[in-house]
């Protein structure tokens, strides 16, 4: 069965940087593009992040544009998200997901908290 | 950027009860339309894609319908265990992919 187990997150000042990490198994890794999707506390769903199977392409939310950037290691299985410039705003806990347009491999997510 | 739009924001419901919440797409996203549920502490899980297509294991009493700009998912009889946020999203016009903003259903 799919299994995405997030990881890296913590607690970072603003301004700070973060890299998470998605460690992917179950399915065919390089067959697949992948999301990263988050939930700020008491909030709904944003979508963050796309990149293609064969990472020719990204996409990002324009919330995040220039200050995040995903990627993906398809020899380890793992997809990541470096995060840059990190902003209160950016609190949440973060999903990665496997593109089928809809998302339906959730784990349990890594808690991205950003305070001084 | 596809806006979704769900109504209302909050229902509040007795277990039985027959339950309709409502998604409307600021522009036609055809039958690209997925529901989750997602309940405190909890990951989203998905119920319900191309707008009608039930996920394998997914009681029969969740439904979806609708195509275009309006969608619905319904839940025939409220049990205990579907008290929750509800979202749908649309996957037809990307990037971004988009969200509704959730429904909670709650207790009457």
């Amino acid at each position: 069965q799919v299994q995405l187990v997030e990881s890296g997150g913590g607690v970072v000042q603003p301004g700070g940087s973060l890299r998470l990490s998605c460690a992917a198994s179950g399915f065919t890794f390089s067959d697949y593009g992948m999301h990263w999707v988050r939930q700020a506390p008491g909030k709904g769903l944003e979508w963050v992040a796309f990149i293609r199977y064969d990472g020719s392409n990204t996409y990002y939310a324009d919330s995040v544009k220039g200050r995040f950037t995903i990627s993906r290691d398809d020899s380890m299985n793992t997809l990541y998200l470096q995060m840059n410039s990190l902003r209160a705003e950016d609190t949440a806990v973060y999903y990665c997901e496997k593109d089928r347009g809809f998302f339906d491999s959730w784990g349990q997510g890594t808690l991205v908290t950003v305070s001084s | 950027e596809i806006v979704m739009t769900q109504s209302p924001a909050t229902l509040s419901v007795s277990p039985g009860e027959r339950v309709t919440l409502s998604c409307r797409a600021s522009q036609s996203v055809s039958s690209n339309l997925a529901w989750y549920q997602q309940k405190p502490g909890q990951a989203p899980r998905l119920l319900i894609y191309g707008a009608s297509t039930r996920v394998t294991g997914i009681p029969a009493r969740f439904s979806g319908s609708g195509s275009g700009t309006e969608f619905t998912l319904t839940i025939s009889s409220l049990q205990s265990e579907d008290f929750a946020v509800y979202y749908c999203q649309q996957y037809d016009n990307w990037p971004p992919w988009t969200f509704g903003q959730g429904t909670k259903v709650e207790i009457k």
